[in-house]
């Protein structure tokens, strides 16, 4: 198993220009998850998802979409990239009520 | 609402010496509970989970935490630290009947030769 992959691992996006950041697991979870880090900060819990077709907001939504049409896919779109979503991005996957596998993350730097 | 603490983002002790890495937790419900590590350039990966029944909890590379509700605690800890524990560490808290989790802001652990 490949677990939880993430594409792509770097971008450099220019204000104003949009990416979608891509997620997919292959353990056959129902929920999944796409986080930011910022220093100092811990992670902040962007959207998730219980299943294909549904998804909810996190804490910090702002700026960010999503979609799951899929079980083992869960992509972030990021309309209009603003310098304030500069950070590193993880998504992760679980079963119910235990615990997360994360992927290795995506370093955006929007200039 | 839940919410995590962890006191001290930085935290540093010599090799072989004993490791204890805070946290605090805010739950309405009976919580399940995580600590995650971190190495640098990576994703988060899974070093114990308190879910329900014994309250001490090992983990993996010889870490162990205890689940105090009275404290609403779940410090982790190791006997011994080794030069490659240096990494950042995040505890984590989910509801029981929820869908999220709640991270910490992380504790930095140096270990000195």
């Amino acid at each position: 198993n490949a677990g939880v992959t993430q594409t792509p691992k770097f971008r450099i996006l220019k204000i104003g220009q949009s990416m979608t950041l891509q997620c997919a697991q292959d353990m056959n979870h129902n929920y999944m998850y796409w986080y930011r880090q910022d220093p100092g900060m811990g992670l902040k819990l962007i959207y998730y998802s219980v299943g294909a077709g549904i998804t909810d907001k996190g804490e910090v939504p702002n700026g960010y979409n999503v979609s799951r049409s899929t079980t083992e896919d869960f992509p972030l779109r990021l309309e209009l990239a603003a310098p304030s979503q500069t950070s590193v991005y993880f998504c992760a996957s679980s079963t119910l009520a235990h615990e997360q596998y994360f992927g290795p993350g995506t370093r955006l730097t929007v200039t | 609402a839940q919410s995590v603490t962890q006191l001290g983002s930085h935290v540093s002790v010599s090799e072989g010496a004993l490791v204890l890495l805070r946290c605090n937790y805010s739950s309405s419900v009976p919580p399940y509970l995580f600590w995650y590590v971190q190495y640098p350039n990576q994703g988060l990966q899974l070093l114990l989970k308190y879910t329900t029944g014994a309250t001490l909890v090992k983990g993996i590379n010889g870490f162990e935490a205890e689940f105090k509700k009275s404290e609403t605690s779940f410090h982790l800890t190791k006997p011994s630290a080794h030069m490659s524990d240096a990494a950042e560490y995040f505890c984590a808290v989910r509801r029981g009947t929820g869908n999220q989790f709640y991270f910490g802001t992380g504790t930095s652990l140096t270990v000195i030769p």
